[in-house]
């Protein structure tokens, strides 16, 4: 069982758009969850993470955690061509092993 | 301010011949290391995480080991490649500070093994 799970996409949003990714775990001891943007043939950047239940917002980027529905999810508002990337769900920091899962990110296309 | 140097960037092995991936950290003491693996179109694959100077824990068996000789300084190696063993190569560090912690990855090793 994987442990964290992603919709491979593409998602495609117009330039504009709100665009939203979307995230399940399984470890429910799982802490920390964290989105990062990669693009082709770099390596992840990170742009948010989010320990607690609820929304999170920064600039225009907002995450929202659900623990008892082991859900995760990005939202990315105004979106712009430059966001066209991989997006990657990331979990992990239970107790002092510090194990993050990957999950195998969603891709996302902003047309102009 | 923390960063990590990863290298070399992009290397092209034939099959059977050793691997050596190096990656030092700079800015932090005692950082938890990691080395991840990404085949091409995949997600993010954790092969090894360290707590400290010689603790390795391995997350699949495989081909690979990994060394942490000094606190900062993390090293992915093979006796002998094998095809599967291409990818992109990505190490990474964290720190548990109070309240969280959160990981963050180096520029990543291009692994042809041809």
């Amino acid at each position: 069982q994987k442990e964290v799970e992603q919709n491979s996409g593409p998602l495609s949003v117009p330039e504009g758009a709100i665009a939203s990714l979307n995230c399940t775990y399984s470890d429910r001891g799982s802490q920390s969850f964290f989105w990062y943007r990669q693009y082709s043939g770099k390596s992840p950047e990170l742009i948010m993470f989010i320990y607690s239940n609820g929304d999170k917002e920064d600039g225009r980027f907002t995450a929202q955690l659900n623990k008892a529905s082991q859900y995760v999810s990005l939202l990315i508002r105004d979106s712009q061509p430059s966001d066209s990337a991989t997006y990657l769900c990331a979990g992990g920091g239970r107790g002092n092993f510090n194990k993050f899962y990957f999950g195998s990110g969603t891709k996302l296309n902003v047309k102009p | 301010s923390q960063t990590i140097h990863q290298w070399p960037a992009t290397l092209v092995q034939p099959v059977g011949s050793p691997l050596s991936l190096e990656c030092t950290v700079e800015g932090t003491s005692n950082p938890n290391l990691y080395w991840y693996r990404q085949a091409a179109g995949r997600g993010l694959q954790l092969l090894f995480y360290s707590v400290g100077i010689g603790q390795i824990s391995s997350e699949v068996p495989q081909n690979l080991s990994a060394s942490r000789p000094q606190d900062r300084q993390f090293i992915l190696s093979s006796k002998k490649l094998l095809l599967s063993d291409s990818g992109f190569y990505l190490c990474a560090w964290s720190v548990l500070p109070f309240g969280g912690n959160t990981i963050y990855f180096g520029e990543g090793s291009w692994l042809t093994v041809v």
